[in-house]
């Protein structure tokens, strides 16, 4: 695998449901982050891990629950979601210190649809 | 808080002209990071053409390249030699310069997008 991969690419839950979305970078980063599309939205960032710490949540509801076990990997847990959670979320990494040479690499995306 | 305004919800273009994408943002910092990203119907982001708020220059990236206006906050995408590849959704993104040494992960923050159409 290269790059930065997530899975599942879609998942249909219930409202009930306890579910997780998984995103491996294989870039060597040490930066990763969760976004948000909604249809009707414009990209929101929701969280930031920065060497396996938490550096940023963008105000976001407890029934998202992130988790960065070592720095290739980051997890959403998701619980007792509701219908407007349904949208696209991206993972995505980056390489710190180094410079100017920050881009953040993007994963497919996991479409998310909560009935 | 920075915001980022794409004001054209959809564009068209005819193949091999020139097509123009408007972006503006609001920031009170001085030094700060623009990018254009691209989102293909399979929805994978792939940046296109990066600028830093210090370097007076326009970016440029072969057919891409942008005018960017820096006391105007202004930035927009110029496509030259549009080709039917070049369809997708096109994401204006702004992130700050972290102040502490050896950078930082820092988050975009993206506009609403332009839906790029091109004619055959």
């Amino acid at each position: 695998e290269t790059g930065v991969t997530q899975t599942p690419r879609h998942l249909v839950m219930g409202m009930t449901n306890k579910k997780s979305l998984k995103c491996e970078q294989h870039l060597k980063h040490n930066a990763m982050y969760w976004y948000k599309q909604s249809a009707k939205k414009p990209l929101e960032l929701m969280f930031v891990y920065n060497f396996k710490e938490q550096t940023e949540n963008n105000s976001v509801p407890s029934r998202f629950s992130p988790e960065c076990p070592n720095s290739s990997h980051l997890f959403l847990h998701l619980h007792t979601l509701q219908p407007e959670d349904s949208a696209l979320y991206l993972c995505a990494s980056s390489h710190l210190l180094a410079g100017d040479d920050n881009e953040q690499f993007f994963g497919p995306g996991t479409r998310l649809t909560v009935l | 808080a920075q915001t980022v305004t794409q004001s054209q919800p959809e564009m068209s273009v005819q193949e091999a002209e020139t097509v123009t994408l408007s972006c503006t943002y609001d920031t009170s910092e001085s030094d700060y990071y623009l990018f254009w990203y691209k989102q293909p119907p399979s929805r994978q982001m792939i940046l296109v053409i990066r600028q830093e708020a210090y370097k007076q220059q326009n970016a440029t990236e072969n057919r891409f390249s942008v005018n960017f206006q820096k006391a105007a906050k202004s930035f927009s995408l110029k496509i030259s030699d549009s080709q039917l590849g070049d369809a997708a959704m096109y994401f204006c993104a702004y992130r700050r310069i972290p102040f502490y040494s050896g950078g930082g992960a820092d988050g975009l923050t993206f506009g609403k997008g332009t839906h790029l159409i091109i004619q055959p």
